[in-house]
């Protein structure tokens, strides 16, 4: 099984719809992270926790929510979908040494198109 | 403007070639990372560097944190080397990425 698992790995849904995007992960990480790629721009942070009771917002953050249910567990939310975040979405989590940088691992990735 | 830079965007290689692949950046960092993103979207950690030279196989990772630049190098490629290589820079507990470049090597 992967460290880092991403579910769906494709979602097609509509505008309006409220879709959860979930990361699970086996490597014991405190830090978990969901970002976004849009084609020519590099990946972009939209929400981060440190740990369970501790959520913060990253550089893209309006339009989104997060749950984190449980150390290994990170959920990603758009509320209600637009076509815009149409992209592909990456969870990613690391070692809470040294200030987080090390041993980061991304998830395979969800390509999400919002039609 | 991305507050980190890497050229160049495209390289195309000929099987065996030498490869250097650039990473520029503005502000001070405490960890930078290499990173490789293959056609199927999957990305992976080649390198996590702070300091020096790393070196894995046919990859090697430098940074100078004085000049704010990092290159990484692929000796004798291959056409598995293809993928996007992504320049990481870390500050302030977050990472801030390059957009990338894409590299692709001709048998």
């Amino acid at each position: 099984d992967a460290d880092v698992t991403q579910t769906p790995r494709n979602r097609i849904t509509k505008t309006g719809k409220r879709i959860m995007l979930e990361c699970s992960q086996t490597k014991g990480h405190d830090r978990m992270y969901w970002y976004r790629q849009d084609p020519g721009l590099g990946l972009r942070l939209i929400y981060y926790s440190f740990d369970v009771k501790d959520i913060n917002k990253g550089e893209i953050s309006d339009g989104y929510s997060v749950s984190r249910q449980a150390q290994a567990k990170f959920s990603l939310s758009l509320e209600s979908a637009i076509p815009n975040q149409t992209a592909l979405y990456f969870c990613a989590t690391s070692d809470d040494r040294t200030g987080g940088y090390y041993g980061y691992t991304f998830g395979s990735g969800t390509r999400l198109t919002v039609v | 403007k991305n507050e980190v830079e890497q050229s160049p965007q495209n390289l195309t290689a000929q099987e065996g070639e030498f490869i250097t692949i650039n990473c520029s950046y503005s502000v001070g960092i405490s960890a930078l990372h290499w990173l490789q993103q293959h056609p199927g979207g999957g990305i992976v950690s080649l390198f996590m560097l702070s300091s020096g030279k790393k070196k894995h196989g046919r990859l090697i990772a430098t940074i100078n944190i004085q000049e704010k630049h990092s290159s990484l190098h692929i000796t004798a490629s291959h056409p598995r080397d293809s993928a996007v290589y992504i320049c990481a820079v870390g500050r302030s507990n977050q990472f801030y990425f390059g957009t990338g470049t894409s590299l692709t090597v001709i048998p």
